[in-house]
């Protein structure tokens, strides 16, 4: 079985500084990694994700995730945020060798950026 | 396309009472999820449908949930004999199956429930 533990339920951080929202997942076979963002009064977006190659992924918005298969992370940075980055993330995980397994996500972090 | 609707958006009921949700997937995703929101939780995997089948079920949907697919388009959740317990947000998701698991996933914004 897979699982997602995000180690921080909430972060709060000021305008412009640098952020890590930090994820550790188990599984036995290989896995697929993502993180999710979901806006105030919003649906869950993709926000990047991880399936083979460079581990460490970028979203279009200055978001970067690396991952690291042997202390089994996928931690998820910014250098500089925004006001407008506060919401809740989550990490979640599957596997390529499940076909349609759905995604196991995380509890969450809350992310408050205040000016 | 304008993504996954679910309706309704809110829904408040009594204890004791059935609630039906819908989703709508993107038109051309075969696969559509089922996800329970609790608050300071993450999604927690209800059930999916790869076309009409539905193919997984979580041991979180007890025998007073039913989902369907009939037609492999738009879905329903019912929930028979509500409990406060019920209480959440249900989340609906859909994908497209391109011959491997991506994973990604699609998702509506949710059909809050609140049982009184």
């Amino acid at each position: 079985a897979q699982s997602v533990t995000q180690l921080d339920s909430q972060v709060p951080v000021f305008e412009e500084a640098p952020v890590e929202l930090r994820c550790n997942y188990s599984s036995s076979v290989s896995v697929y990694l993502f993180w999710y963002v979901q806006y105030p009064n919003q649906g869950l977006q993709l926000l990047l994700k991880y399936l083979s190659g460079s581990t460490l992924v970028e979203s279009i918005n200055g978001f970067e995730a690396e991952f690291n298969k042997s202390q089994t992370s996928f931690h998820l940075r910014k250098p500089s945020v925004h006001i407008s980055d506060t919401a809740e993330y989550f990490c979640a995980v599957s596997s390529p060798h499940q076909a349609g397994t759905a995604l196991i996500f995380g509890k969450g972090t809350t992310l408050s950026v205040s000016s | 396309d304008t993504g996954v609707s679910q309706d309704p958006r809110h829904k408040i009921t009594k204890r004791g009472q059935n609630v039906t949700f819908r989703c709508d997937p993107i038109s051309e995703h075969n696969r559509l999820y089922w996800y329970r929101q609790t608050l300071g939780q993450g999604p927690e995997f209800l059930t999916y449908f790869q076309n009409e089948a539905q193919l997984e079920k979580s041991r979180l949907l007890s025998d007073r949930f039913s989902a369907e697919r009939p037609k492999g388009s738009f879905s329903t959740l019912e929930i028979q004999r509500t409990e406060q317990g019920d209480s959440a947000m249900y989340l609906c998701a859909s994908s497209l199956d391109v011959g491997s698991n991506t994973g990604e996933l699609f998702f509506g914004e949710g059909s809050r429930l609140t049982v009184l």
